[in-house]
This record gives structure tokens, sequence and C-alpha cells, in this order.
């Protein structure tokens, strides 16, 4: 099945430092991916939407100017953490759509293995 | 606008007895369902998937869902917990192909021996 991986694993960092996050779809091109966050104990909230090609869209509540993403290619969008503070500390996953292939639809969503960033 | 409800955010059972996890969702039209496991420090796993070919839906692991428009639902079972199945459950939801997905609270299912 496809694979969406995410680099890195796990990151520490100092507090005001900014940290870049990249999900990379590796079976397919996808010109449309998604940013999660996940705080400790809760669930998955959308944060933007990454557009190939144009800029991304955000949900209410998320700052764009902090949260810096780019939709590099067709097989790559980075979120960038730019001045993090403890509070950002979360699990930040991606999703990757897969709408359809030759002939099939598949309507599949495929996430990342997920980035824990640790403010300290 | 979507949304999804999971009742019960902690659901304990005993090794071979019947899983129940309730999801219902909120949505204007048809919508399109799924069930996610995530395992401690992990990424989300697919279970299975409502895309509107059959109501009731089989996944992996033995886990399979109904989905029932008059109840607004689309509850996981399984027949039999083992103990690897104890985990944190998502259900979620979204309106169209290849949108973004709205998840519920999470249900976190405990086994015991």
């Amino acid at each position: 099945g496809a694979v969406v991986s995410q680099h890195p694993s796990w990151v520490i960092c100092k507090s005001g430092t900014s940290v870049k996050i990249e999900c990379r779809s590796l079976d397919f091109q996808a010109t449309t991916m998604f940013w999660y966050r996940q705080f400790p104990k809760q669930s998955l909230m959308l944060m933007a939407t990454s557009n190939e090609g144009s800029k991304a869209t955000y949900e209410q509540g998320v700052e764009k100017d902090k949260f810096l993403i780019n939709h590099a290619s067709l097989t790559l969008s980075t979120l960038t953490v730019t001045s993090a503070h403890p509070e950002d500390s979360s699990f930040y996953i991606c999703s990757v759509p897969q709408l359809s292939g030759t002939g099939v639809s598949y309507n599949e969503q495929f996430f990342g293995p997920g980035t824990r960033l640790t403010v300290l | 606008a979507q949304s999804v409800t999971q009742l019960g955010s902690h659901v304990s059972v005993s090794e071979g007895a019947l899983v129940l996890l309730r999801c219902n969702y909120s949505s204007s039209v048809p919508p399109y369902l799924f069930w996610y496991v995530q395992y401690p420090n992990q990424g989300l796993q697919l279970l299975l998937k409502y895309t509107s070919a059959a109501t009731l839906v089989k996944g992996i692991n033995g886990f399979e869902a109904e989905f029932k428009k008059s109840e607004t639902s689309f509850h996981l079972t399984k027949p039999s917990a083992h103990m690897s199945d104890a985990a944190e459950y998502f259900c979620a939801v979204s309106e169209r192909a290849g949108t973004a997905l709205i998840f519920g609270k999470g249900t976190t299912l405990s086994v015991s021996s």
C-alpha cells in the first residue's frame, strides 16, 4: 500500500527556536496534504491543508505565521514551527489523500507515523 | 457541519469478550466514515472504512462496523477481544472524498486477562 513518511520522528528543541517537519508521499503524487496536531490523551485536530502550487489554508485558531507550510513538490510538504514554545509540544501527523488510481476510486487517507515535538 | 461523537472515553473488557465501541456522526450528506487504531506513541492504522458500497464493513484484525443511517451510527465491534487490541480507537468522518477527516475524541480500550 501507499506509504507516507515523516521526518524527524521526534525532536527536542529549545524555546524560541524553529523546527521543520517533513511529510513525504512515497508512492503517489498529492496536490493536497493535511497536517494534524494531537496533544497528549487527546484526539487529532486538523491544523491546515497544504496545497501544491498555492497557499496553505489554516483552520480557525491556527496561527499561519507561526506554523509555516510549504508544499514544495507533489510528494513533499513541510511544516515549520517558528519560535517554538513549550505549549507547541505535541504530536504532529500528516496525511495524504489518494483519490483514484488507474480506473479505480480509492478515497483512501494515508497517515504518516507522526513527529513528536518537545519544546523545552 | 460534520461531526463525530464517540460515546465512552474508556471501555474495559475481558479477554474473549465482545468489543463494542460507539460512534455517531452528524453530516448533511452521506458521509465517508472511518475507524482508526492508535497504539502508544505511534501513528494511525486504518481498521476499516465505509464508502457506501455495503453497510456492514469488515476490517482488519477481526473488527467490523455497521453503518446505520437511521441511527446515524457506525459502531465498531469485535466478537472476541484479544490483549493486543488494547489501544486508542478513533472514529472519523469526511463529507467528500479527499477532504480532511474530522475525528472523534477517541475511546481507550482496555483488555484484561
